[in-house]
């Protein structure tokens, strides 16, 4: 079946821009997390959504950072008035539930390069 | 601190031979979730075993395993029989309650760099 999809695969936007990234998960997975990813590191977890709510959002850096889920299915994370910083691999993942043996799915990520 | 710890930034082995690659954790919760996944250059994340902290029996997987020593909070990923296409990023990531809902946050560690050498 189909995996988790992100789009765009890249984007680049200038400083102070506005940008969207969309996941949409696997068919039937009510979980739903949001990760950032700089190179050479791990993970870092931002957002997780259970069902069209936002259950833990406290990874999000600042309040330019928000996303949203609102059908339970394709998410959207938004980041206003980008910063060079951002610039990172955006990841979203899905899980069929929300127990201690869940396996997270990964899309390919999203690069954002902000200029 | 660092929840997850990779103590190996680069790891290389020979065709064929196996490879462990180190994972340390730290928690109070009784009840977690152990995983490996492999990144590989293309960037995506690609699950390969999970140990449950009550899991009596330590999880395998085809050619990988995973040497759980709960009492040292080690989950060390044994990988047997190298491949070239081994060659990737190995993250370790644990599963824990966090602080608003349960087993809902997974926290990764930095990530080893295994090369598989022909």
């Amino acid at each position: 079946g189909a995996g988790v999809s992100q789009t765009p695969s890249n984007k680049v936007t200038e400083k102070g821009k506005y940008v969207e990234l969309r996941c949409d998960p696997i068919s039937g997975h009510t979980a739903l997390y949001w990760y950032r990813q700089s190179l050479g590191q791990g993970p870092e977890f931002l957002i997780y959504f259970q069902g069209t709510g936002a259950a833990d959002d406290s990874g999000l850096p600042n309040d330019r950072f928000f996303a949203v889920r609102p059908e339970g299915s394709v998410s959207t994370l938004k980041i206003q008035r980008t910063e060079r910083g951002d610039s990172a691999v955006y990841l979203c993942a899905s899980s069929l539930g929300r127990g201690r043996k869940e396996t997270q799915y990964f899309g390919p990520g999203t690069r954002l390069l902000v200029l | 601190a660092q929840k997850i710890t990779q103590t190996q930034p680069g790891m290389f082995v020979q065709e064929k031979e196996a490879v462990t690659l180190d994972c340390t954790y730290d928690t109070s919760d009784p009840s977690y979730g152990l995983f490996w996944y492999k990144q590989p250059s293309s960037g995506e994340m690609i699950f390969l075993i999970y140990q449950g902290s009550y899991d009596q029996q330590n999880a395998t997987e085809g050619r990988y395993s995973l040497n759980f020593q709960k009492a040292r909070k080690s989950a060390n990923l044994v990988i047997s029989a190298s491949q070239l296409g081994d060659s990737a990023m190995y993250f370790c990531a644990m599963r824990e309650a966090s602080k608003k809902t349960s087993y809902d946050k997974v926290i990764f560690g930095p990530g080893t760099s295994l090369s598989v050498i022909p």
